[in-house]
């Protein structure tokens, strides 16, 4: 079962910033956030993953609380591409499988 | 093109059909993965790989359904008997082993049983 909670859609006007929220309070010390996203009949693509420091790539940015229990994904200027479905995953199993939940529909909007 | 390859990337096939789908991984990943989604879901974890050895499975995947991953580098699903409530889409995914490391997705395997 999926160990991380997010809102199931969000919405964000063109060239703004998305902000993505996720909560992980279970994760454990030294498990790896990552980060997907799913456009519609595709495979899911890769975006970003962390620890405890923020990171940044040219996709998004993740900022992670110093806690480790939530994090948020940050798509700086969105376009009409990224509307898609966003996961967020705490890594389970002794085969460090990506368990996904539902995730979050974002759309961008025009 | 994320290097990770599945074929057919649709099958329609009648219930009570035998049906096989392929991934190829990126070649240097040892670490492959098979998902299964149906709509409005996020993906559903079936079966790992490491190498060739099967090391995990989900109590999702039935005796209906095998893989394989002979010499560690190709792997196959194949599903038996097929019922409708197996349409679904069908990922793979490789990773590799150094250090941490993300998961490369398919485009994955559209199945309809009619």
């Amino acid at each position: 079962d999926a160990k991380t909670t997010q809102p199931p859609s969000m919405d964000c006007a063109e060239g703004r910033a998305a902000n993505l929220p996720c909560n992980h309070s279970t994760i454990s010390g030294n498990e790896y956030v990552y980060w997907y996203r799913q456009i519609h009949s595709q495979g899911p693509q890769y975006i970003i993953h962390g620890l405890k420091n923020n990171e940044t790539n040219e996709m998004a940015s993740l900022i992670i609380t110093e806690d480790r229990k939530s994090s948020t994904l940050i798509l700086p200027h969105a376009t009409l591409r990224d509307t898609a479905v966003y996961y967020c995953i705490d890594p389970s199993g002794s085969a460090r499988q990506l368990t996904f939940g539902s995730g979050t529909q974002l759309t961008v909007l025009p | 093109d994320t290097g990770v390859s599945q074929d057919p990337r649709h099958k329609i096939t009648k219930r009570g059909q035998n049906v096989t789908f392929r991934c190829d991984p990126i070649s240097e990943h040892n670490r492959l993965y098979w998902y299964r989604q149906t709509l409005g879901q996020g993906p559903e974890f079936l079966t790992y790989f490491q190498n060739e050895a099967q090391l995990e499975k989900s109590r999702l995947l039935s005796d209906r359904f095998s893989a394989e991953r002979p010499k560690g580098s190709f792997s196959t699903l194949e599903i038996q008997r097929t019922e409708q409530g197996d349409s679904a889409m069908y990922l793979c995914a490789s990773r590799g082993s150094r250090g941490v490391t993300e998961a490369f997705f398919g485009q994955g395997t559209r199945l309809t049983v009619v």
